[in-house]
């Protein structure tokens, strides 16, 4: 089993739906949850991160952690065709230190 | 260009041969990472470095990975004996903080083909 689990979808939306991404994990003491946005060809980007459980809203995104669930999520207002790309969950702190584990990555696709 | 820079791009190597990548971090980032990336999948964790010190090593590198950052600059990722299995995009990351989710830069990788 992998420490990360993430659907690779693909997942197609109309623009302007809500999109919903999401992480399951098995490490319970990962303290650190962040989202990076992949597009084709190019490096990972971080888009946000959490501490711990709680919500985080950033413009049109809104990252949640279920720490008791072990269940991260990723929410996407108004989605527009530029979001279109490679969506990983990633997370790190187990140890003490700086290692980051990433999920495989969902691909998203919005359609105009 | 303050970015991270990844060099060369592409590599096409024979199986048996070896291989160094070089990458240089954002001025003054203290830490700085290796990722391996395989289509379809994201990135794995190989190694990081806090300065010039390696503090971890992935378990899944076998000991024909090596990797430095003398002076706590630019580091190289050297693989030996290559092996089509280490087919894939190598991605160098810096940051620079005090917790576990300082925002990584990543540089645009390294792609190597082993024939």
């Amino acid at each position: 089993q992998k420490e990360v689990e993430q659907d690779p979808g693909p997942l197609s939306v109309p623009e302007g739906a809500i999109v919903s991404l999401n992480c399951t994990y098995s490490n319970s003491a990962f303290q650190y949850f962040m989202w990076y946005r992949q597009y084709s060809r190019k490096g990972p980007e971080l888009l946000m991160y959490t501490y711990s459980s709680g919500n985080k809203e950033d413009g049109r995104f809104t990252a949640q952690v279920d720490k008791s669930s072990k269940y991260i999520s990723l929410f996407i207002r108004d989605s527009q065709p530029s979001d279109s790309a490679t969506y990983l969950c990633a997370m790190s702190g187990d140890t003490g230190g700086f290692k980051t584990i990433f999920g495989a990555g969902t691909r998203l696709f919005v359609k105009a | 260009d303050t970015g991270v820079s990844q060099d060369p791009r592409h590599k096409i190597t024979k199986r048996g041969q070896n291989v160094t990548f070089r990458c240089d971090p954002i001025s003054e980032h203290n830490r700085l990472y290796w990722y391996r990336q395989t289509l379809g999948q994201g990135p794995e964790f190989l190694t990081y470095f806090q300065n010039e010190a390696q503090l971890e090593k992935s378990r899944l590198l076998s000991d024909r990975f090596s990797a430095e950052r003398p002076k706590g600059s630019f580091s190289t990722l050297e693989i030996q004996r290559t092996e089509q299995g280490d087919s894939a995009m190598y991605l160098c990351a810096s940051s620079y903080g005090t917790h576990g989710a300082d925002t990584q830069y990543f540089g645009p990788g390294t792609r190597l083909t082993v024939l």
